[in-house]
């Protein structure tokens, strides 16, 4: 079976500007949860979605925003693009909610994105 | 917010050797995770310990959690250069509800296995 795919893997963008990156989930997973690395830090939470419904938000400006498709991919939007947005965006999927509690998380390979 | 905070930030050790990650934390958790990241791409899980378990193990893997101390450690027996990666911890909060979701990760453990 094939893992969590995110296109695309590199992406360079200047300030101001806005950005959209993609997620597909392994087969049969409904939860897709989004992350952003930073160079020597570890990933942080920025959403999660289930069945196409967002079921938790980090701590992260509006700027930062997304949604799941009927077909649970995922995209994750980033407009007014800032200097520091600079990151590795890290998509996740799991199963489901499992009662509430994030379960095993399934990465995808990341998207590395400079802001030049 | 970083919740989780591994310990050493970085470690080199010779192949054969055992390595010992700490992680620990600051609130509640349901269970623990242990990923592995090589060169800055995506992650890889390894291990998941709940917060009602003292020990698990998975081949080369044993993870201890002592949820009185809010910590946990990672032990990779018999290193080998392959295990050359940056682990981190990572928590699900212990509350339900809002947020209930999300993983909080540590900076990670930069492990360098020298053949």
């Amino acid at each position: 079976d094939a893992g969590v795919t995110q296109s695309p893997t590199h992406l360079i963008k200047t300030r101001g500007q806005q950005v959209t990156l993609r997620c597909s989930p392994i087969s049969g997973h409904k939860s897709v949860s989004w992350y952003q690395q930073v160079l020597g830090q570890g990933p942080q939470f920025i959403f999660q979605y289930y069945e196409k419904e967002e079921r938790g938000r980090g701590n992260f400006p509006d700027r930062f925003s997304a949604r799941q498709f009927p077909n649970y991919s995922s995209e994750l939007n980033v407009n007014a693009l800032l200097l520091g947005d600079s990151a590795l965006y890290l998509c996740a999927s799991s199963r489901g909610l499992a009662g509430g509690v994030a379960e095993t998380q399934y990465f995808g390979p990341g998207t590395r994105l400079l802001v030049l | 917010s970083q919740q989780g905070e591994e310990d050493p930030q970085a470690l080199s050790i010779q192949e054969g050797e055992n390595a010992t990650m700490n992680c620990s934390y600051k609130t509640s958790i349901n269970n623990l995770q242990w990923y592995r990241q090589n060169s800055g791409r995506g992650l890889v899980h390894l291990i998941l310990i709940r917060s009602n378990e003292r020990e698990k193990h998975s081949g080369r893997l044993r993870v201890t959690l002592d949820t009185s101390k809010k910590s946990s450690s990672l032990l990779i027996t018999a290193s080998r250069a392959a295990d050359t990666a940056s682990y981190f911890c990572a928590t699900a909060p212990g509350d339900s509800g809002a947020g209930s979701y999300q993983l909080t990760f540590g900076k990670g453990t930069k492990l360098s296995v020298i053949p």
